[in-house]
């Protein structure tokens, strides 16, 4: 049963610590997303790569978010230092880009639920 | 304007009716069009894509998608309560987003036994 991992499931942490989220993608996918999902903001795409490299992090704070694929099993989002505004569930999603574009689709992770205090 | 809307909700139906479910989106160089189903607490699901004029049937669940309107709609027929979710529509404009895919804020629907 193929599917997206991600770990931790939740986090609680403190105002200014370091926060690194892991995903590992389905096996034989080139193409990773991370999404931040909020009340307030709902859904919105955080990074993306694709066979490891970084396509688009436009949604990324520059400042205190990185995101980085050391291979091709897994994946990192990393936030430093951390504020309570980060507080959300981060999903990371995983797809195949086949020949027909038209087919393209994303499978999502579990989520972690973060929360800073 | 926001670029994908749905309705607010909530979207109240009794069992076994159809629940329509409805999307705008404003790019219309939209290319593939999704429908995901978020139980509270858990991941988007994928239900259903369509990328084609017309409609797109799968068990109870059907897409249809009229381009021209920039409209797409998810209807579910026979609804059952543990239909009873968050159902995000999501549009991909490769052109101008890659593979970015944008969300619609959800419409929360709920079936009635």
């Amino acid at each position: 049963d193929a599917r997206v991992t991600q770990t931790p499931r939740h986090k609680v942490t403190e105002m200014g610590q370091e926060v690194t989220m892991r995903c590992q993608p389905i096996l034989g996918h080139n193409t990773v997303f991370w999404y931040r999902q909020t009340m307030m903001q709902g859904l919105e795409l955080l990074a993306y790569f694709r066979n490891r490299a970084p396509l688009d992090d436009s949604g990324m704070p520059k400042d205190r978010f990185s995101a980085e694929m050391p291979d091709a099993t897994l994946a990192t989002l990393k936030i430093q230092p951390s504020e309570p505004r980060d507080s959300a569930v981060y999903f990371c999603a995983s797809g195949l880009v086949p020949l027909d574009r038209n087919q393209e689709t994303q499978y999502f992770g579990p989520g972690t639920r973060l929360l800073v205090l | 304007q926001k670029e994908v809307e749905q309705n607010s909700g909530p979207l109240s139906v009794p069992e076994g009716a159809i629940a329509s479910l409805n999307c705008t989106y404003s790019d219309r160089g939209s290319q593939s069009f999704f429908w995901y189903r978020q139980y509270s607490g858990k991941s988007p699901e994928l239900i259903m894509f369509i990328y084609s004029n017309g409609d797109k049937e799968d068990g109870r669940f059907t897409a249809q998608l009229n381009k021209a309107s920039q409209y797409v709609s998810l209807l579910i027929r026979d609804s059952q309560p543990s239909d009873s979710a968050t159902y995000l529509c999501a549009v991909i404009s490769r052109e101008t987003s890659g593979s970015r895919l944008t969300f619609g804020e959800g419409t929360q629907l709920t079936v009635n036994p």
